[in-house]
């Protein structure tokens, strides 16, 4: 089987410019996680939507960040306009049920803004 | 400031060593989680320990679960070279799983 797919791998961007990372879930999961990753700040959650539906967004820190699920195969996480303190690893993961159940998690998207 | 706070950051230790790390919290989850992440992978599970009090073995790495369901710790007998990686614990909050930050460990061959 499949796992939670991300792209781009590898994303390396100017200042100013619009970043879109793209998250195929793994079939049949009915709940996905946009996770960003630094250093400084861990793992955090941005968003995650439940039957493709936004549940709790808290987590974007600002209005330059959306993100989207048109459908259970597909999700969108948007910057725009990005800003290099935006680099980091962004993961896309998915459950098939509540987030106590194991989450699988994508390879993640490698994002420098500089 | 983060909700769980996981001790120590970072850990170097020769193959064969012994080793535990924690997890600690002020606030009760339903589950905890432990995690372990490899260089330009995403985290995969490891365990996840429900019950208060609770011990669960994957070959030589140990779970607690503290009894308050608050706490947890990771021991690991034996360290090999392969155990290298980022460990994270991660509480369960109603819907959400909330992380750690961390323990980077690197065990010397």
């Amino acid at each position: 089987d499949a796992g939670v797919i991300q792209s781009p791998r590898h994303e390396v961007t100017e200042m100013g410019q619009e970043v879109t990372l793209r998250c195929k879930p793994i079939s049949g999961h009915n709940s996905l996680f946009w996770y960003r990753q630094t250093m400084m700040r861990g793992l955090e959650l941005l968003i995650y939507f439940n039957n493709n539906v936004p549940i709790d967004d808290s987590g974007m820190p600002e209005d330059r960040f959306s993100a989207k699920m048109p459908n259970a195969s597909f999700s969108t996480l948007k910057i725009q306009p990005s800003e290099p303190r935006d680099s980091a690893v962004y993961f896309c993961a998915s459950t098939p049920g509540r987030a106590g159940n194991t989450i699988y998690f994508g390879e993640g998207s490698w994002l420098t803004v500089v | 400031t983060q909700l769980l706070e996981q001790s120590p950051q970072f850990l170097s230790i020769q193959e064969g060593e012994n080793l535990t790390v924690y997890c600690n919290s002020s606030s009760v989850f339903s589950s905890l989680q432990w995690y372990r992440q490899e260089p330009g992978e995403g985290p995969v599970l490891l365990v996840t320990v429900v019950t208060g009090g609770e011990v669960k073995k994957l070959k030589r790495l140990t779970f607690q679960f503290g009894d308050a369901r608050k706490d947890s710790s990771l021991h690991i007998t034996a360290a090999q070279p392969g155990d290298t990686g980022l460990y994270l614990c991660a509480g369960a909050r109603g819907n959400k799983l909330v992380f750690g930050a961390g323990t980077i460990l690197r065990v010397k061959s």
